[in-house]
C-alpha cells in the first residue's frame, strides 16, 4: 500500500528564517512525488513535482529515496508563504490518482 | 480559457436526500478525478476516469456514492441517502495525458448535511 505521511500538523516560524516540512514516503514502485499548496480561500495547486528539480517561489525538495523522503525547504520564509502544504505521490509515468498526506499548516510571523 | 470549474459552490442538504455535485474540467483533458476533503480524512481519493477506459472507483467509500462523466468532458458525482458523514468538501482535478503530470483542481463544493 501506498503511503504519504507528513508529520507536523502545525508549523510556524518566523519571516526570513529557514523552513522545512517534512514528508515521507512508503511506496512498492517508482513514484513520482508532488508539493501541493492551498493559500486561504483558494484552490489547491501544484508547488513542485520531484522530476522537474525546479525552485519556486524559493522553494525546493528533493527526492531522497534511501530515506523515502520529499521535504520541502525553504531558506528565508515569507509572511506570504503562510499555507496549508500537502505531500503527495503517483505512479511514475502514470495519470494515478494522488496519495495525499495530511498536510502541514505553515504560518509565517512577522 | 477557465480552469476546472464546480458547481454548486456550495450545497446544504437534509440527511437522507440525493445531491449531485457537477465538475467541468479543463477542455481537452483526459483524466478526471474526484477527491474529498474533510477534517478528519485530509484529502481522500474517490474515483478517476482516464479517456474511454472503465473509471477507477476504489476510493468510493459506500455504494451510495457514483459518478459519470458524459462524452469525455463533464462528470457528476451522485451521493444518494445523504449522511451526515458525507459533510466535507469535494474536489475535481483534470490532467492533460494519461501520462500524468500536474492535476488542475477546481475550487471545490462545500456540501453540509443537516
Amino acid at each position: 500500500a501506498q503511503r504519504v505521511t507528513q508529520p507536523e500538523k502545525l508549523l510556524s516560524v518566523f519571516k526570513g528564517a529557514p523552513v522545512e516540512l517534512k514528508c515521507n514516503y512508503s511506496y512498492s514502485g517508482s513514484p513520482e512525488l508532488f508539493w501541493y499548496v492551498q493559500y486561504s480561500r483558494q484552490r489547491l495547486q501544484l508547488l513542485l513535482r520531484h522530476i522537474s528539480r525546479e525552485s519556486i517561489k524559493g522553494f525546493t525538495a528533493d527526492l531522497n529515496k534511501g530515506e523515502t523522503s520529499f521535504h520541502l525547504k525553504k531558506p528565508f520564509a515569507q509572511e506570504e508563504d503562510s499555507a496549508m502544504y500537502y505531500c503527495a505521490l503517483t505512479s511514475a509515468g502514470s495519470a494515478r490518482q494522488l496519495t495525499f498526506g495530511s498536510g502541514t499548516q505553515l504560518t509565517v510571523l512577522p | 480559457g477557465a480552469g476546472v470549474s464546480q458547481s454548486p459552490s456550495n450545497k446544504v442538504t437534509e440527511k437522507g436526500k440525493d445531491v449531485e455535485l457537477r465538475c467541468d474540467p479543463i477542455s481537452g483533458h483526459t483524466a478526471l478525478y474526484w477527491y474529498r476533503q474533510s477534517l478528519g480524512q485530509g484529502l481522500e481519493f474517490l474515483i478517476y476516469f482516464q479517456g474511454n477506459s472503465a473509471p477507477d472507483k476504489s476510493g468510493l467509500p459506500s455504494d451510495r456514492f457514483s459518478a459519470e462523466r458524459t462524452g469525455g468532458s463533464v462528470s457528476t458525482l451522485t451521493i444518494q441517502r445523504t449522511q451526515q458523514e458525507d459533510s466535507a468538501v469535494y474536489l475535481c482535478a483534470s490532467t492533460l495525458t494519461a501520462k500524468g503530470g500536474e492535476q488542475f483542481f477546481g475550487p471545490g463544493t462545500r456540501l453540509t448535511v443537516l
